[in-house]
């Protein structure tokens, strides 16, 4: 069975502050995928990495996949309010590809960013 | 490109009683997902499809659930016999490539 952990699984900051979100696994993805949900409504995909060691930034966030693609990182530079959501990361199928879009997703990281 | 929708958004029922959720994909869109969310949770896979074809069914998909697509369009997913553990939010997703997948605002089931 595959499993995400994501850490932490609540962080309050305030506005300007910089965070990290972890997500870590034992078993190796095809890709790895980051989404936002806010209340009430469905994920929305905000990035796929694929290659291990892949970097890939939009905006002020940044992702990381692990070089052996077992482990991926957020990272939002000066936070603001808008940010807050839910943010869940996503490991897409297994090694080998074929069952993609089968999700296996981490237990979510609840930000809030104060004014 | 209209996204996924799910009709309907929220759904309160009886113990005992079957439901109905129904998914419109993307257009084109050959995969076809459905998930379920508890709160607190990530969503979890239940079932997909490729065209009409269901491919793979979750462990959590119970004799209670089926899930279809007859036309390799539209999908419903039916709940017989609802059970208060049945209360989640039911998202459904569609894909046409790897590593892109559209979900749906969800329909908020909530059993009684």
């Amino acid at each position: 069975t595959q499993l995400l952990e994501q850490s932490p699984q609540f962080l309050s900051i305030q506005e300007g502050e910089n965070l990290t979100v972890y997500c870590n696994s034992s078993s190796v993805f095809s890709s790895l995928q980051w989404y936002r949900q806010e209340p009430g409504e469905g994920p929305v995909l905000l990035v796929t990495v694929v290659t291990g060691g892949e970097v890939k930034k939009l905006k002020r966030l940044t992702f990381q996949f692990g070089d052996a693609r077992k482990d991926s990182s957020l990272h939002i530079t000066a936070a603001q309010p808008g940010d807050t959501g839910l943010y869940l990361c996503a490991g897409d199928g297994d090694a080998g590809g074929t069952s993609y879009g089968k999700l296996t997703f981490g237990q979510g990281t609840i930000l809030t960013v104060h004014p | 490109d209209t996204g996924v929708s799910q009709d309907p958004r929220h759904k309160i029922t009886k113990r005992g009683q079957n439901v109905t959720f129904r998914c419109d994909p993307i257009s084109e869109h050959n995969r076809l997902y459905w998930y379920r969310q508890t709160l607190g949770q990530g969503p979890e896979f239940l079932t997909y499809f490729q065209n009409e074809a269901q491919l793979e069914k979750s462990r959590l998909l119970s004799d209670r659930f089926s899930a279809e697509r007859p036309k390799g369009s539209f999908s419903t997913l039916e709940i017989q016999r609802t059970e208060q553990g049945d209360s989640a939010m039911y998202l459904c997703a569609s894909s046409s490539r790897r590593f892109t997948i559209y979900f749906g605002e969800g329909s908020w089931l909530t059993v009684v």
